[in-house]
C-alpha cells in the first residue's frame, strides 16, 4: 500500500512567484493535514481537511496560502505570492480516523524562496 | 493554549548507552502525547503514544516513554542505543477536547557515536 506522497520534494522559487505543493494521502483516508516547519523551529499545524471540507484552518498564516482538496482525494497548497519567510518544509499527513487516529506523514516538500 | 518543550536540540550518546530525550508540555486539559521520529529523507513516523491507561508506554524499536502528570513530562528512553537510532525526534501533544491538531516541540536530533 502506498504511503502519503508529496510533490515536489524540493522547490526553489523567487520572491513573488507562485508555488503549488501537492499531497496524495493514503487511499481511503478522509483526514488530511498540512504542517510546516520553518528552519530551526517546531513543526506547526496549518490546516485539516475531512474529505473535501476544511475542518480547521486556524494555522494558515495569511491569505497568500490557499489549500484545496477537491473531491476529497489529493490536496494542493498554493502559496501566492511567495515571501522569504515562507521557506521551510511542508508536511502532509493523513489518517483514517480523526481524534487520536495515527497520522501517516509524507516526506515533506522543501520550499526555498530566494 | 498547549505547548511542548524539548530540552536539548542535539543529543549525542555512545552506541550501547542509555538514550534519554526530554519532553515537557503545557496544557490546560489532560492531553494525548506522542513521540515521532524522522529518519533522513523520510517522513515522520509514530514511535509511541499515550492516550489513557498505563502511564508507561512501549513503542517501536525498543523505545518507551512515561507520562508523569505531576511533572507534566513525557520523556523518551531506550536502554541501549543503536547506530540506526540516529534521527530527529519530535514530541507532540493533542487536545483531547475539540481540535485534533498536533502541537509539536522543536525536535531533538540524536547522534550515536560508535
Amino acid at each position: 500500500e502506498a504511503g502519503v506522497t508529496q510533490f515536489p520534494s524540493h522547490s526553489v522559487i523567487e520572491k513573488g512567484q507562485t508555488v503549488t505543493l501537492r499531497c496524495d494521502p493514503i487511499s481511503g483516508h478522509d483526514n488530511l493535514y498540512w504542517y510546516r516547519r520553518v528552519m530551526g523551529k517546531e513543526i506547526k499545524f496549518l490546516l485539516h481537511f475531512v474529505k473535501e471540507s476544511k475542518q480547521d484552518e486556524s494555522g494558515m498564516p495569511n491569505n497568500r496560502f490557499l489549500a484545496e482538496r477537491t473531491g476529497g482525494t489529493y490536496s494542493t497548497l498554493k502559496v501566492q505570492p511567495a515571501e522569504l519567510e515562507d521557506s521551510g518544509v511542508y508536511f502532509c499527513a493523513s489518517s483514517l480516523h480523526g481524534g487520536t487516529g495515527e497520522l501517516f506523514f509524507g516526506e515533506g516538500s522543501r520550499l526555498t524562496v530566494l | 493554549a498547549q505547548s511542548v518543550t524539548q530540552l536539548g536540540s542535539h543529543v549525542s550518546v555512545s552506541e550501547g548507552a542509555l538514550v534519554l530525550l526530554r519532553c515537557n508540555y503545557s496544557s490546560s486539559v489532560p492531553p494525548y502525547l506522542f513521540w515521532y521520529v524522522q529518519y533522513p529523507n523520510q517522513g515522520l513516523q509514530l514511535l509511541l503514544k499515550y492516550t489513557t491507561g498505563a502511564t508507561l508506554v512501549k513503542g517501536i524499536n525498543g523505545f518507551e516513554a512515561e507520562f508523569k502528570k505531576s511533572e507534566t513530562s513525557f520523556h523518551l528512553t531506550k536502554p541501549s542505543a543503536h547506530m540506526s537510532d540516529a534521527a530527529e525526534y519530535f514530541c507532540a501533544v493533542q487536545n483531547i477536547q475539540g481540535a485534533q491538531k498536533l502541537v509539536f516541540g522543536q525536535g531533538t536530533r540524536l547522534t550515536i557515536n560508535p
